[in-house]
């Protein structure tokens, strides 16, 4: 069984730039979260995928958006990347929407310069 | 969303020592899990309870839905047991984590 995986693992980007996070479900999962994790905090919810769909969302701005493929997995997109965006984007798959447990892939590093 | 509360925010433990980290909600959920995340960031899966008491091997944890609260029991504690424990509890769709206990476990 494949776990959750992510790319890239640390990426750099200059302030106003744009960028894309990548990540693949575990197998047998059609459900995928993301999460934004500062230093020294707990994760923060950006949104959640569902059958291609965004099924629901945190407190984080338009400029934050997301794609779900057919093959569960699901794309993190940026836009006009701020200091502040500098953190862990943790992906996390799960069986279904809802109280289901859900499983973490490795994160990558995002930082802004 | 579910506001969580962790207790203690800092422990540290010589090896061989017991402990028990808190995890207060302010509604009834449900679903909460444990993490331990490691030094590079990984999120690993310790528990899935939302409510009972559930063991594996020198770990066990303990959700009393009604009360609102979980606690993580760690027995004799190793230095690999270091790192951040999270809990986190379902709302709607979203993970809602307390801010952690960070934990170092010193030989």
């Amino acid at each position: 069984e494949t776990g959750v995986t992510q790319s890239p693992t640390h990426l750099i980007k200059t302030r106003g730039q744009q960028v894309t996070l990548r990540c693949s479900s575990q197998s047998g999962h059609n459900t995928v979260s993301w999460y934004q994790q500062a230093l020294g905090q707990g994760p923060q919810f950006i949104f959640q995928y569902y059958r291609e769909e965004e099924n629901g969302r945190g407190n984080f701005p338009p400029r934050f958006s997301g794609l779900q493929f057919p093959n569960y997995s699901s794309e993190l997109n940026v836009n006009a990347l701020e200091l502040d965006d500098s953190a862990l984007y943790l992906c996390a798959s799960s069986v279904g929407t809802g109280s289901y447990e859900q499983y973490f892939g490795p994160g990558t590093r995002l930082t802004v310069t | 969303g579910i506001q969580v509360e962790q207790s203690p925010p800092d422990l540290i433990l010589q090896e061989g020592a017991n402990s028990t980290l808190r995890c207060n909600f302010s509604d009834s959920v449900n679903n909460l899990q444990w993490f331990h995340q490691n030094p590079w960031g990984q999120l690993i899966n310790l528990f899935y309870i939302p409510s009972g008491t559930k063991q594996n091997g020198r770990l066990s944890a303990t959700t009393v839905a009604t009360e609102r609260y979980s606690s993580l029991y760690i027995s004799s504690s190793q230095t690999t047991d270091s790192g951040v424990y999270f809990c986190a509890a379902i709302s709607g769709y979203a993970l809602n984590f307390g801010k952690g206990t960070s934990l170092l476990v010193t030989p």
